[in-house]
């Protein structure tokens, strides 16, 4: 089993809608969560991070956090093709300054 | 503030050669990563650096790996002798330190065994 599972994708979704990411992570003891973004040929740039179990909102992005379920997901509102890039979900053990556990990532594609 | 970079961007080399990949962290930042991504496959941790330090290198593959940090600046990550499966995406990651939990990642180097 993987320690950080995500669809692949590509996920497609019009311009102006909803896109919905998925992630589930095995180690229970996971305490920090992140997604990133991926322009093809980029750096990975953060662009949202949850601790705690619920949702948290930053402008069109909204982090969700289950942790009995072991489920973490991004929701974009008000897609914009600019939005189009692959999405990676990654995990933390430990806070502070310890490594990311990676997914595969999902590349999201905002057709206009 | 500059961000992290990498050099070189991309490299091709023959089995049996050495490369040697840098990375500039971000001016402060205590605390560096190299991760690798395989074709196919998730970035995976290499090894993270406290100042000069090694803190953790449980995702080194292999002793043909060696990484540097001299001084706790820049670091170099030498691949010798390269093997086909050390192809991927070499990135590095810079944070502060104490406490701080978003890594900033550089742009990779893309490394190619022949």
């Amino acid at each position: 089993q993987k320690e950080v599972e995500q669809n692949s994708g590509p996920l497609s979704v019009p311009e102006g809608a909803i896109a919905s990411l998925n992630c589930t992570y095995s180690d229970r003891v996971s305490q920090s969560f992140f997604w990133y973004r991926q322009y093809s040929g980029k750096s990975p740039e953060l662009i949202m991070s949850i601790y705690s179990n619920g949702d948290k909102e930053d402008g069109r992005f909204t982090a969700q956090l289950n942790k009995a379920s072991q489920y973490v997901s991004l929701l974009i509102r008000d897609s914009q093709p600019s939005d189009s890039a692959t999405y990676l979900c990654a995990v933390k053990r430990n806070s502070g300054n310890t490594p990311l556990v990676f997914g595969k990532g999902t590349r999201l594609s905002v057709i206009a | 503030e500059a961000g992290v970079t990498q050099f070189p961007s991309h490299s091709v080399i023959e089995k049996g050669q050495t490369v040697t990949l840098r990375c500039d962290p971000i001016s402060g930042h205590d605390n560096l990563y190299w991760y690798r991504r395989v074709m196919g496959k998730e970035i995976k941790f290499l090894l993270h650096f406290v100042k000069e330090s090694k803190q953790d290198e449980s995702g080194m593959p292999n002793n043909r790996f060696l990484a540097e940090r001299t001084g706790g600046t820049y670091s170099t990550l030498k691949v010798q002798p390269a093997e086909l499966e050390d192809s991927g995406v070499y990135f590095c990651a810079s944070s502060q330190d104490p406490g701080q939990e978003q890594q900033y990642f550089g742009p990779g180097t893309r490394l190619t065994v022949t």
